[in-house]
């Protein structure tokens, strides 16, 4: 079956530094790949996406590149702010309308 | 666009009683919703899958007839909680997609309702 591992946090940074959440998956076919953010108290808001092996999703400075070779889906951003401060989720899905398979979350504390 | 909404944000309940939790896509028409559930510090565990004027599909270990959903429209659907119970108590969250107008290999996601059980 479908699964999605990323790293265990929580991760605590300090502001204006890079960072990077591992994400890394199994799938039987070429799913699409998804970041979901959840601020506290709220649900999940989407993040970015990318759909295709080299596709490279981006979104309020936060990137990811599509990696079919390494299954991956890394999250990356180069200067983070205490409002990103937040559980970051990796997830897939095998094709449009189906369910999203999630990872673990990872929480990310900015102290400023 | 894609807004989903829950209600209620919050419940609290007494043991045994009921419980209904509302979602609706406010600007598109989900043919597909799902429920999750949502433990503390802990990632969504998928409960059912939603399609508009069919019967759910549970996950596997889900009680079908403690989780009742029901997804009477394009913009509707309902879970209810029945004979609540305090292992009960836990954040829900609904997701849709959507039909013709948003993206749909996406799902949109409600803000979630917190179930407490007494």
């Amino acid at each position: 079956g479908n699964s999605v591992t990323q790293m265990e946090g929580p991760v605590t940074l300090s502001e204006e530094a890079f960072l990077t959440i591992n994400c890394t998956y199994t799938a039987t076919g070429y799913p699409s790949l998804f970041w979901y953010v959840q601020y506290p108290g709220e649900g999940l808001q989407l993040l970015l996406k990318a759909t295709k092996a080299d596709d490279k999703g981006s979104n309020k400075g936060f990137e990811a590149t599509y990696r079919k070779e390494t299954t991956s889906f890394h999250l990356e951003k180069g200067s983070v702010q205490v409002s990103d401060s937040a559980v970051y989720f990796c997830a897939l899905s095998e094709a449009a309308g189906n369910k999203l398979t999630f990872g673990g979350g990872t929480r990310v504390l900015v102290k400023p | 666009g894609a807004v989903v909404s829950q209600h209620p944000s919050r419940v609290i309940c007494k043991s045994g009683t009921s419980v209904k939790i509302e979602c609706r896509s406010l600007d598109f028409q989900a043919t597909t919703m799902f429920w999750y559930r949502q433990f503390p510090k802990k990632s969504l565990m998928l409960m059912a899958t939603s399609n508009e004027g069919s019967k759910a599909t549970y996950e596997q270990g889900v009680e079908k007839d403690k989780f009742l959903i029901n997804h009477a429209s394009l913009t509707l659907s309902t879970l209810t909680v029945t004979s609540a119970h305090p292992e009960d108590s836990s954040f829900y969250i609904c997701s849709a997609f959507g039909a013709s107008g948003t993206s749909t290999d996406t799902q949109y996601f409600g803000p979630g309702t917190r179930l407490t059980v007494l």
